[in-house]
């Protein structure tokens, strides 16, 4: 059974960096046809897609977040990780791991489509 | 504000049927069928519940169906049960391999 969890630092002073790891157990992150993603919940709002990675290390992201973010995927550990730059009190939000199921199309277009297994997610609070 | 938009709330009886929409635009929920529903209890990662417009995940129950007409997806739930109160997302690829999520509903069962 696949399992995803989250680790990093569970407050971040403001205009510092946020960064949080996904640990893949159960299957390999190298797997064909499925992208990794991060989304994150501020508290008592909805979800927001903040970006996903392929193994290779194509990434594509949130055009609203996508100056501040960066992806990264380490396949030795079965690891992805997330870089959240300059945040604010408006990133303090629930950010889970997820993997997403992916398709190509005949124009070589790249579908990014449902989240199948998620992490428990991780609560960040960004605080001086 | 959410790229896909959802009603706040809807309610239901124990055994009725409900139905929740989630309105977007031709370049998401209009013009591909990658629709996907995800279901959140409180303190819960998302779980999913329809993916591709209409298919159930293995082992979600069959009163749950998806649907879409035009530019608006339907989540229908059946014979609705105490353990279906929660709150559900909608999810859309949109253009330029991107992804949105609908502001969510919250589904309370009366």
């Amino acid at each position: 059974q696949l399992q995803l969890q989250e680790s990093g630092p569970g407050l971040v002073k403001p205009s510092e960096t946020l960064s949080l790891t996904c640990t893949v157990s159960g299957g390999s992150i190298s797997s064909s046809s499925y992208y990794w993603g991060w989304i994150r919940q501020p508290p008592g709002k909805g979800l927001e897609w903040i970006g996903s990675i392929y193994y290779s290390g194509s990434t594509y992201y949130n055009p609203s977040l996508k100056s501040r973010v960066t992806i990264s995927v380490d396949t030795s550990k079965n690891q992805f990780s997330l870089k959240l730059s300059s945040v604010t009190a408006a990133d303090t939000a629930v950010y889970y791991c997820a993997r997403s199921v992916s398709r190509i199309t005949i124009f070589g277009v790249v579908i990014i489509s449902y989240f199948d297994y998620w992490g428990q997610g991780t609560l960040v609070t960004v605080s001086s | 504000q959410s790229a896909l938009t959802q009603p706040a709330s809807v309610s239901g009886s124990p055994g009725q049927s409900i139905t929740i929409s989630c309105t977007g635009t031709s370049s998401d929920v209009g013009g591909y069928n990658y629709v996907s529903w995800y279901q959140q209890h409180p303190g819960k990662a998302p779980k999913l519940m329809i993916y591709d417009v209409s298919n159930r995940p293995s082992g979600v129950s069959n009163r749950f169906s998806g649907s879409k007409s035009g530019n608006t997806a339907s989540l229908t739930i059946s014979g609705l049960q105490a353990e279906d109160e929660a709150d559900y997302y909608c999810s859309s690829y949109t253009s330029s391999s991107t992804l949105g999520f609908g502001g969510g509903t919250k589904l309370t069962v009366l």
